[in-house]
């Protein structure tokens, strides 16, 4: 169990550029989750993936915003034209198909910051 | 939908001695589980603790146990013989049962852990 890893940690980009993040979910987990967390709040859910299958988005992911996990391995979080409201940590989790007491596990996060 | 409610923002306690986090909820699932999350200072997201809704046991794990009140949907965590790691953000969240298992977070409580 290596542990959800995402990439970067950080990025710096300025508004109107596009930024792509990668998260790497422990390897027999099939449900991958992005979160999105800003300054003093709690993480607020993004999309959900269930292997390959993007099962459901949040109305918080705009147009400017798409999820991808091809072959239902890593996944991709893409945000086109960013804005100065971009700047957050997105977080990526992952967890067993629904089972009792199967929880998600996180990753570090990427901190994205928006000049 | 579903909310959750953290309305201490920060609490302190002195080493080895007891606190307790609030956490309120609201949802109209009859079956759910709620958890306890810890989030260090730029380190990720760990599970402290779960419970699931339908159990009247309290869930403990070692120094930490919950008080679960379903009823008055209360879900506080108390943490015995605190120590200087426990030192962190702590957020409580909600998940559906059967479905995306999508967490739904509080706003958290940061907890300072004193000399």
């Amino acid at each position: 169990d290596t542990g959800v890893s995402q990439d970067p940690r950080h990025k710096i980009t300025k508004r109107g550029q596009n930024v792509t993040f990668r998260c790497d979910p422990i390897s027999e987990h099939n449900r991958l989750y992005w979160y999105r967390q800003t300054l003093g709040q709690g993480p607020e859910f993004l999309t959900y993936f269930q292997n390959e299958a993007q099962l459901e988005k949040s109305r918080l992911l705009s147009d400017r915003f798409s999820a991808e996990r091809p072959k239902g391995s890593f996944s991709t979080l893409e945000i086109q034209r960013t804005e100065q409201g971009d700047s957050a940590m997105y977080l990526c989790a992952s967890s067993r198909e629904q089972a009792l007491n199967q929880p998600q596990h996180f990753g570090d996060g990427t901190r994205l910051s928006i000049l | 939908a579903q909310t959750v409610t953290q309305s201490q923002p920060e609490m302190s306690v002195q080493e080895a001695e007891t606190v307790t986090l609030s956490c309120t909820y609201d949802t109209s699932e009859s079956d759910y589980y709620l958890f306890w999350y810890k989030q260090p200072p730029s380190r990720q997201m760990i599970l402290v603790i779960r419970q699931e809704a339908y159990k009247q046991q309290n869930a403990t794990e070692n120094r930490f146990s919950v008080n679960f009140q379903k009823a008055a949907k209360s879900f506080s965590l108390k943490i015995s013989d605190s120590q200087l790691g426990d030192a962190a953000m702590y957020f409580c969240a909600l998940t559906p049962a059967l479905r995306t298992s999508k967490l739904t977070f509080g706003t958290g409580t940061r907890l300072q852990v004193t000399l």
